[in-house]
């Protein structure tokens, strides 16, 4: 069945770098879209990144663009997110999602949580 | 840039009873990029309603979405215990690609 299980989530100070994964299994990797969407503690969903189903195209949300990169490893399976200058307000569960039909969310990871505080 | 309200904000009702869910855009959206999910506290959210009317696999027939245009609802008709949880809608938007949720509406138990 698919899964979909991110890692990489942690504490880091304001102002570094943390990079998550998301290790991806049961369907054709290497030409299905991706998705990052991320939950502030107690709050709602945010869509953050995308990865194009072929690798050609990345899109960000405004919130996060210019200091979050979406990339993946086809040989390997594993969707990646490199968040650099984190602020307080990027604290949230992360969760990887694949993409269907172009517009929605399914499956979805657990998650992984990451805090950015000093 | 187009912006989702749902209301209401929580809805508090018993089981068997019907839940009326509202998800409005800001401007006209195409139904087949209007999805609904459900997340239950300390889980990821699940795909319930896609098309803005089309059950997701799995999904119990009690659940059903409808709407056009600018206001889309999902429905439960008959509230189970296991119903009472979050409920988020969401569209696709493609100049550029955003993908946008609602504030979501919590449905718990009265």
């Amino acid at each position: 069945q698919v899964q979909l299980v991110e890692s990489g989530g942690g504490v880091v100070q304001p102002g570094r770098s943390l990079r998550l994964s998301c290790a991806a299994s049961g369907f054709t990797f290497y030409n299905t879209g991706m998705h990052w969407v991320r939950q502030a503690p107690g709050k709602g969903l945010e869509w953050v990144a995308v990865m194009w189903y072929d690798g050609s195209q990345q899109y960000y949300a405004d919130s996060v663009k210019g200091r979050f990169t979406i990339s993946r490893d086809t040989s390997k399976n594993t969707l990646d997110l490199q968040m650099n200058s984190l602020r307080a307000e990027d604290t949230a569960l992360y969760y990887c999602a694949r993409d269907r039909n172009g517009g929605l969310f399914d499956p979805w990871g657990q998650g992984t949580l990451v805090i950015v505080s000093s | 840039e187009i912006v989702l309200t749902q209301s209401p904000g929580t809805l508090s009702l018993s089981p068997g009873e019907r839940a009326t869910l509202s998800c409005r855009a800001s401007q006209t959206i195409s139904s087949n990029y209007l999805v609904w999910y459900q997340q239950k506290p300390g889980h990821a959210p699940r795909l319930l309603i896609y098309g803005a009317s089309s059950r997701a696999t799995g999904i119990p027939d009690r659940f059903s979405g409808s709407g056009s245009g600018t206001d889309f609802t999902l429905t439960i008709s008959r509230l189970e215990p296991e119903d009472f949880a979050v409920y988020y809608c969401q569209q696709y938007g493609s100049s550029p690609p955003k993908w946008t949720f609602g504030q979501g509406t919590t449905v718990e138990i009265k």
